[in-house]
C-alpha cells in the first residue's frame, strides 16, 4: 500500500534555531499534503494545506512566516519551524493525498516529536 | 464551522467485550467519515471509512452512519488489550481542499 515517510521522528533543538521536517510519498504522487500539529491529549489541528507547486494555505492563527511549508515536488513537502521556541514543542504529522481515486485521509506520516529547549 | 464531538473517555471495557465509540457532527453536508486508531506517541492509522448510511463491517470493526441524526459510531467486537488506544473520528465535508476535521478522540482501555 501507499506509504508516507516523515523524517525525523524526533528532534530536540535549542530555542531560536530552525528545524526542517520532511514528508515524502514513497509510491504515489502527492498532489496535496496536509500538515497537522497535536498537543498532548488533544486532537489533530490542521496547520496548512499545500498543493504541489503553489503556496500553502494556512489555517487561521497559524503564522506562515514561522511555519514555512514547501511542496516543490509531487513526492516531497517540508515544514520548517523557524526561530523555534518552547511553545512550538509538539507532535507534527503530515498527511498526503494523491490524485483522484486515492482514499482521502488514508496516508499519514509517522509524525515528528519536536522538543525545543 | 464544522465540529466533530467525541466523548474523551476513558472508556474501559473488559477483554472480549464490545466497545462502542460514538461521534456526532454539526455539518449536514459532510460526505465521508473516518475512524482512526492512534497509539500513544504514534500517528493516526485509518481503520474504517464510511460514506453511506448503514453499517460497514471489516473484521472485528463495524462502522455505523446515520446522516439524519448526524451520528457515526464504531463498534469493536471481541475487544483485545491491543485495541487500547485513542480513537479519532474525522469527516470530510466534500469541499475541494480535501481537508479532514477531527474530533478530540476517545481513549479506549481494554482490561485483560
Amino acid at each position: 500500500g501507499a506509504v508516507v515517510s516523515q523524517h525525523p521522528s524526533r528532534v530536540i533543538c535549542k530555542s531560536g534555531t530552525s528545524v526542517k521536517i520532511e514528508c515524502r510519498s514513497l509510491d504515489f504522487q502527492a498532489t496535496t499534503m496536509f500538515w497537522y500539529r497535536q498537543f498532548p491529549k488533544k486532537s489533530l489541528m490542521l496547520m496548512a494545506t499545500s498543493n504541489e507547486g503553489s503556496k500553502a494555505t494556512y489555517e487561521q492563527g497559524v503564522e506562515k512566516d514561522k511555519f514555512l511549508i514547501n511542496h516543490a515536488s509531487l513526492t516531497l513537502s517540508t515544514l520548517t519551524v523557524t526561530s523555534a521556541h518552547p511553545e512550538d514543542s509538539s507532535f507534527y504529522i503530515c498527511s498526503a493525498r494523491g490524485p483522484g481515486g486515492y482514499v482521502i485521509g488514508a496516508f499519514f506520516g509517522q509524525g515528528t516529536r519536536l522538543t525545543v529547549v | 464551522q464544522k465540529e466533530v464531538e467525541q466523548n474523551s473517555g476513558p472508556l474501559s471495557v473488559p477483554e472480549g467485550a464490545i466497545a462502542s465509540l460514538n461521534c456526532t457532527y454539526s455539518d449536514r453536508g459532510s460526505q465521508s467519515f473516518f475512524w482512526y486508531r492512534q497509539y500513544s506517541g504514534k500517528s493516526p492509522e485509518l481503520i474504517m471509512s464510511i460514506y453511506s448510511n448503514g453499517d460497514k463491517e471489516d473484521g472485528r470493526f463495524t462502522a455505523q452512519l446515520n446522516k439524519a441524526s448526524q451520528y457515526v459510531s464504531l463498534l469493536i467486537r471481541d475487544s483485545q488489550p491491543s485495541d487500547s488506544a485513542t480513537y479519532l473520528c474525522a469527516l470530510y465535508s466534500g469541499a475541494g481542499s480535501y481537508q479532514l476535521t477531527f474530533g478530540k478522540g476517545t481513549k479506549l482501555s481494554v482490561i485483560p
